[in-house]
């Protein structure tokens, strides 16, 4: 596996259940991210995660949680979800440089709809 | 606050020129990227720009001035898989924050 992967790509759940996303990076990366793309919206910056430690949570609700094991694995553990939480969910790395910019490399997301 | 804006949507004809326009108005800005983003695909990076002036790639080049807060992704030679939506990002702060525009969608026409 090379870049960024994503599991699973596709995702239907009620508003009570509890899932979980997967993202993994192989590029040597630091830097991890959680965004949320919604039709006619732009790119929403969730949580990244620097060297492990979260840096930013973009006043995220408590219903998504976020997990970084290690600097290669981010998860996204998600809990009674609401309809409007329906959206692509995209991963992403970056190298932790300081002063940057730091290119960011996406996942090919996860289409989640919440019944 | 941040805002970044972009033209919704636009259409060129195949073999032709097209440039794609954003704005931006953040604070701690350190640098612009653009990228290009397939239908139910993952965003690609095309460019960024951190000072002023153009940058070339091959068919696609991008300028920056960052007095007047302004971008533009120019494509040349258009193909029909050009056709995707261009995202245009600020990248803010000392950390590693990108905000983004909502993206143009651009439709290449024979």
């Amino acid at each position: 596996e090379t870049g960024v992967t994503q599991t699973p790509r596709h995702l239907v759940m009620g508003m009570t259940n509890k899932k979980s996303l997967k993202c993994e990076q192989h590029l040597g990366h630091n830097a991890m991210y959680w965004y949320k793309q919604s039709a006619k919206k732009p790119l929403e910056l969730m949580f990244v995660y620097n060297f492990k430690e979260q840096t930013e949570n973009n006043s995220v609700p408590s219903r998504f949680s976020p997990e970084c094991p290690n600097s290669s694995h981010l998860f996204l553990h998600l809990h009674t979800l609401q309809p409007e939480d329906s959206a692509l969910y995209l991963c992403a790395s970056s190298p932790a440089r300081r002063g940057g910019p730091n290119e960011q490399f996406f996942g090919p997301g996860t289409r989640l709809t919440v019944l | 606050g941040q805002n970044i804006d972009q033209p919704t949507e636009m259409t060129a004809t195949e073999g032709a020129i097209v440039q794609i326009n954003c704005t931006y108005q953040t604070s701690g800005f350190n640098g612009l990227f653009w990228y290009q983003q397939h239908a139910g695909e993952a965003p690609t990076f095309l460019s960024y720009n951190v000072l002023d002036g153009l940058e070339e790639k091959g068919r696609f080049s991008s300028f920056l001035s960052r007095s007047k807060g302004y971008s533009y992704l120019l494509l040349k030679e258009l193909q029909m898989k050009d056709s995707a939506s261009y995202l245009c990002a600020a990248f803010t702060g000392g950390g590693n924050k990108l905000t983004f525009g909502t993206g143009t969608q651009l439709k290449v026409e024979l």
